[in-house]
C-alpha cells in the first residue's frame, strides 16, 4: 500500500520568513496530493491541493509543488504569521477525481515566532 | 450549510463497555470517511462508506470494530469492548464523491 513520508517533524520561523514542508510517497500510481492544516484540538482544515497533471499550484502565500519523477511534493508557505502555526499534514491517494482514503504524512509542527 | 457534524465531541468510557460515535455528513454528501489520530500523531484511515455500503475497510481492526452508514441516519463507528489503547481522537470525512475531503470536529475517546 502506499506509504507517506513527511519531514521535518517540527519546524520553526521568525514572522515573515518562508516555511518549507517536504514529503515523498511510494505509490507512483498516486495522483491527488492534498494539504491540510491542523490547530490544536480543532478539525484538519483542508488548504490546498495539487492533482498529477500539474507541476505547482498557488494559493496566495501558500503554494504546493509536485515531482511525479522523484515521487515527491512540497508545501510552501511565504510571509509567514503567527496564526500559521499549527500541525501541518500532508496526504496522498491514487484515484485522482473519485472518492477514495486518504494516506497521511505523520505531521510537521509549524511554530512561527515573533 | 452545516458542515459535517460529530457526536458527541468527548466521550469517556470504561474498559469493556462499549463506545459509539456518530457523523453526519456535509449536506449532499454520500461518502463518508472514518480516521483515527492517536496523540501527538498522525491520522490512520480506518474505514469508507457509502450509503450502506462499506467500500474500504482495510484499516480497521479485525475484531471490536464495526461501522455502518445507513439509508437513513448518520454513520456510527462501534467500538466494542473497549480497552486503554483505543483512547485517541476519531475523525469523519465527507465527500461528494471527488477526492476533497472535508473533516468533522472529531470526538475524543478517552478509556479510564
Amino acid at each position: 500500500g502506499e506509504n507517506v513520508e513527511q519531514h521535518p517533524s517540527t519546524l520553526s520561523v521568525q514572522e515573515g520568513d518562508s516555511a518549507v514542508i517536504k514529503c515523498t510517497y511510494s505509490d507512483s500510481a498516486s495522483n491527488y496530493f492534498p494539504w491540510y492544516k491542523q490547530e490544536l484540538g480543532k478539525r484538519p482544515q483542508l488548504i490546498i491541493d495539487i492533482r498529477s497533471n500539474v507541476g505547482e499550484k498557488k494559493d496566495q502565500r501558500i503554494a504546493v509543488t509536485l515531482n511525479k519523477t522523484a515521487k515527491h511534493f512540497s508545501l510552501h508557505i511565504t510571509e509567514t504569521q503567527p496564526e500559521d502555526s499549527a500541525v501541518y499534514f500532508c496526504a496522498a491517494t491514487p484515484k485522482a477525481g473519485t472518492a477514495s482514503k486518504l494516506t497521511f504524512g505523520t505531521g510537521t509542527r509549524l511554530q512561527v515566532t515573533l | 450549510n452545516a458542515g459535517v457534524m460529530q457526536n458527541p465531541r468527548h466521550l469517556v468510557r470504561r474498559r469493556g463497555q462499549e463506545a459509539r460515535l456518530r457523523c453526519s455528513p456535509m449536506k449532499g454528501h454520500s461518502h463518508v470517511y472514518w480516521y483515527r489520530q492517536l496523540p501527538e500523531e498522525g491520522l490512520k484511515f480506518m474505514v469508507y462508506l457509502q450509503k450502506e455500503n462499506i467500500i474500504d475497510e482495510s484499516g480497521m481492526p479485525k475484531e471490536r470494530f464495526s461501522a455502518e452508514f445507513p439509508k437513513e441516519g448518520p454513520s456510527i463507528l462501534r467500538i466494542q469492548q473497549v480497552v486503554r489503547g483505543d483512547s485517541a481522537a476519531y475523525f469523519c470525512a465527507s465527500s461528494e464523491g471527488s477526492n476533497e475531503q472535508f473533516f468533522g470536529p472529531g470526538t475524543r475517546l478517552t478509556v479510564l
